[in-house]
């Protein structure tokens, strides 16, 4: 299958800061990515639909100016939490779709820690 | 509205017994992809199968088998003589594409395995 590299895969901040998470297709261009919300023993939430070359799409409840999200490339995507609070600390998980296949297919995640 | 339904949160089995994860899914689309992916405690989820509404047809690869039934909106997953590695979280998931849509997930089901 192809691969997806999501990095960092574990980040602890203070409150205030902010925080970028990269997501890149290592095998394959990628014009839609989208990014993940999971807490503890739960399941996956769409936060977002990034493509290439325009502005993502967010979905209903995810603010946009809190979660940043650049697919300025093929094969990367950035989501950046700013100014990120003890509430926003959860696994942020991305997906990239295969052009052949049509698949999504999924980053390690990144597990936010906000102090 | 879709939304896929994973009734059964835990389940724990020994070593080299069957075990069927079940997948009851709602959706209003005639057209519809249905996905199973495992997520390992290593937190990235791996693309087990993908099946278009067309097509009924039962699949098996390996140890892994797969039972779709329109009928009863269900499909359901079965790994025969389970094995410690299959320990994970499986999530079953409905999308109106084949994949550069968004994927609606249901809740996961955490699989035990024991030697």
């Amino acid at each position: 299958g192809a691969v997806v590299s999501q990095h960092p895969s574990r980040v602890i901040c203070k409150s205030g800061t902010s925080v970028k998470i990269e997501c890149r297709s290592l095998d394959f261009q990628a014009t839609t990515m989208f990014w993940y919300r999971q807490f503890p023993k739960q399941s996956l939430m769409l936060m977002a639909t990034s493509n290439e070359g325009s502005k993502a799409t967010y979905e209903q409840g995810v603010e946009k100016d809190k979660f940043l999200i650049n697919h300025a490339s093929l094969t990367l995507s950035t989501l950046t939490v700013t100014s990120a609070h003890p509430e926003d600390s959860s696994f942020y998980i991305c997906s990239a779709v295969t052009g052949r296949e049509n698949i999504q297919y999924f980053g390690a995640g990144t597990r936010l820690s906000v102090l | 509205a879709q939304k896929v339904t994973q009734a059964q949160t835990e389940i724990s089995v020994v070593e080299k017994e069957d075990v069927t994860l079940d997948c009851v899914y709602e959706t209003r689309d005639t057209t519809y992809y249905l996905f199973w992916y495992k997520q390992p405690p290593s937190g990235e989820l791996v693309f087990l199968i993908r099946r278009n509404s067309f097509d009924e047809q039962n699949e098996i690869s390996g140890r892994y088998s797969w039972n779709f039934q329109k009928s009863t909106s269900s499909f359901n997953f079965t790994i025969t003589a389970s094995q410690v590695v299959d320990s994970a979280v499986y999530f079953c998931a409905l999308s109106e594409s084949l994949g550069a849509d968004k994927l609606i997930f249901g809740t996961g089901t955490r699989l035990q395995v024991f030697p």
